[in-house]
Parts: C-alpha cells; structure tokens; sequence
C-alpha cells in the first residue's frame, strides 16, 4: 500500500521569500505525484502532477515541483511567494495501475505567509 | 459547467441521529468519489462509483457509512447512528474515467456531531 509523509505541518516564510514544501512517498512502483492546495472552505485544487517523463514539473501560481526517486520524494518549491498563497497544501499518490485512479494523501503543510 | 456541488455546506447533529449528504458532480463526468478529511488531516478515500456502480467500497469506515449513486448522477452519502469520531469533512470529486486522475473536488460538507 502507498503512503505519504509530509513532515512540516506549519511553515511560515515571509513575502517575497522561497518556498519548499517537503513531500516523501512510499510505493512499490512508479507512483504518480500530486500536489493540491486548499483554502479555508474551498475544496482542493491541483497545483501540479506528475507522470512520466522530465521530472521537473511545472504547474499553475508559480509552483514546481521534482521527482526524485532516490529519495521517494516530490518536494513543491516556489522562487517567491505571495500573501495570497497562504494555504494548506496536501501532497497525494495514486498507483500507476489503479483503475480506480484512487488517491492516498499526506497529512498537510499549513503555510503562512508574513507580510 | 458550475464545477462540483455539495450540500449542506455545513451540518451539525446530535449523536445517534442519521445524516445524509449530496454532492452532484460535473455532468460529464462518470466517476464521483468520497474522502473524509479530519481536523489537521489530509483527505482519506472512502468510496467511488463510476456510473451508478459503486467499485470499490472496503474503504468506508464502518457499516454505519453508505452511500448511492442510483441513476450515475449525484450520489449520497448516508452516516446513520452518528458519533462524535464522525466529525469530519466529507469532501466529493468527481472526474472522467478517460482522464487519468483529472479530479475536481467539491468544497465539502463539515459534519459536526454534538
């Protein structure tokens, strides 16, 4: 069974500053990675996945992420953070041969952003 | 398209009493799924249909958890004899079973049980 580890629960960084949000993984296989953002009583939106292929991906609001399979990590950065991505940010897997298309979810970094 | 609904937003009950929640999906999508999501938790999968057949349901937490998707439109979800460790999100996404994980959540329902 997959799981994954996001080991901060809070980070605070200050505008303007960078960011790298940490994400381990644990699967038999070629996983693939997710990276979603939630605000307060908004549901979850998709900031970046990952597949196959170069293993640098880009994906909306200025977020990256890299797939480092040596380290089963999958670790979100950003050059320059704004106010307005004070957030939750949740790393997830699924299994490459699940049907289902199932995801299983970290716990969570809160981000918070000092002006 | 106006995304993926859910309702109520917010539902608080007693305990013991049942509790049934909605989410309609986006209407071209045939999967819908259901994860709860806990106080400083990240959302854990429960149940998903694809049409109106429920694939995979090992995963609801107990037999007190139900759901239905009866025409492969929106789906229920039933908690019947609510505790307080049901207290939770309950978030729906639904998705197309051609796009690989192409999810989109719906902004949940906040179950509080007192």
């Amino acid at each position: 069974a997959q799981s994954v580890t996001q080991p901060d629960i809070h980070i605070t960084v200050s505008e303007g500053a960078s960011l790298e949000l940490r994400c381990n993984y644990s699967y038999g296989a070629t996983p693939y990675l997710f990276w979603y953002v939630q605000s307060p009583g908004q549901g979850l939106q998709l900031l970046l996945k990952y597949f196959s292929g170069d293993t640098l991906v880009q994906g909306i609001k200025g977020f990256e992420a890299e797939f480092k399979r040596s380290q089963s990590s999958f670790n979100l950065r950003k050059p320059s953070v704004h106010w307005s991505d004070a957030a939750e940010y949740f790393c997830a897997v699924g299994a490459s041969h699940n049907a289902g298309n199932m995801l299983t979810f970290g716990g969570g970094t809160r981000l918070m952003v000092k002006p | 398209d106006t995304g993926v609904s859910q309702d109520p937003r917010h539902k608080i009950t007693k305990r013991g009493q049942n509790v049934t929640f909605r989410c309609d999906p986006i209407s071209e999508h045939n999967r819908l799924y259901w994860y709860r999501q806990t106080l400083g938790q990240g959302p854990e999968f429960l149940t998903y249909f694809q049409n109106e057949a429920q694939l995979e349901k090992s995963r609801l937490l107990s037999d007190r958890f139900s759901a239905e998707r009866p025409k492969g439109s929106f789906s229920t979800l039933e908690i019947q004899r609510t505790e307080q460790g049901d207290s939770a999100m309950y978030l729906c996404a639904s998705s197309s079973s051609t796009a690989n994980y192409g999810y989109t959540f719906g902004s949940g329902t906040r179950l509080t049980v007192v």
